[in-house]
């Protein structure tokens, strides 16, 4: 699988855009870049996905290098709720779904 | 409506004893998952299966079984718990023909003494 570096934590302030940071420099032509983020003591909840093109749901923005070996998912207005590990994850399309999570970014948000 | 769920949410038993979690998803897809979160809060897969079918399974000690009665169903029995099976045990869904998009449950934690 190929593999995603992210920072350990970030933090924001409420109302104040965030920006995390994920780099995949191995990541392969048909891996679709994914974003979930996971709030405390809940389950893994989707955010955002993307192959190549930017991307804008209700939720985030997911900005894409040209070279997709980095990508940038923003929250542009933080709010308290949005404090979650946030895991970046490459998955492709003959892996069945197979999502492998990594460490992740813890963000905290303050008031 | 809860779009996937899973019961029990806590479950505490003692080493040796077997026990089972069950998932229910009312989405409708066809590929459910198990993961496993281990006190690091590392987030594992476990198993998978496709409309009754297993498709994915990790190296995961056989004392663990998916049973998946039918595809709104995905069950995990373990047997013969052990020390380090307490985790948070969550299930998950996705529709086919889509890029990956997972629905996950609120997750069970099991914490074995």
């Amino acid at each position: 699988d190929a593999k995603t570096t992210q920072p350990n934590s970030m933090e924001s302030n409420e109302e104040e855009p965030v920006h995390l940071p994920c780099n995949h420099s191995t990541i392969s032509g048909t891996d679709y870049i994914h974003w979930y983020r996971q709030l405390p003591s809940q389950g893994p909840e989707y955010v955002i996905h993307g192959l190549t093109s930017n991307v804008n749901n209700r939720m985030a923005s997911l900005a894409i290098a040209e070279d997709r070996k980095s990508s940038t998912l923003i929250l542009h207005r933080a709010t308290l709720r949005d404090a979650a590990v946030y895991y970046c994850i490459l998955a492709g399309g003959t892996s069945y779904g197979k999502l492998t999570f990594g460490q992740g970014t813890i963000l905290t948000v303050h008031p | 409506d809860t779009a996937v769920s899973q019961t029990p949410k806590y479950l505490v038993t003692q080493m040796g004893n077997d026990k089972s979690i069950k998932c229910e998803q009312n989405l409708g897809h066809d590929t459910m998952y198990w993961y496993k979160q281990d006190s690091k809060k590392f987030l594992k897969i476990m198993f998978s299966y496709n409309n009754k079918e297993l498709i994915i399974n990790e190296t995961v000690p056989n004392r663990f079984s998916p049973k998946s009665p039918d595809k709104a169903h995905l069950n995990l029995h373990i047997n013969s718990l052990e020390l380090g099976d307490s985790a948070v045990y969550f299930c998950a869904s996705r529709p086919s023909g889509t890029t990956d998009t997972q629905y996950f449950g609120p997750g069970t934690r099991l914490t074995v003494l």
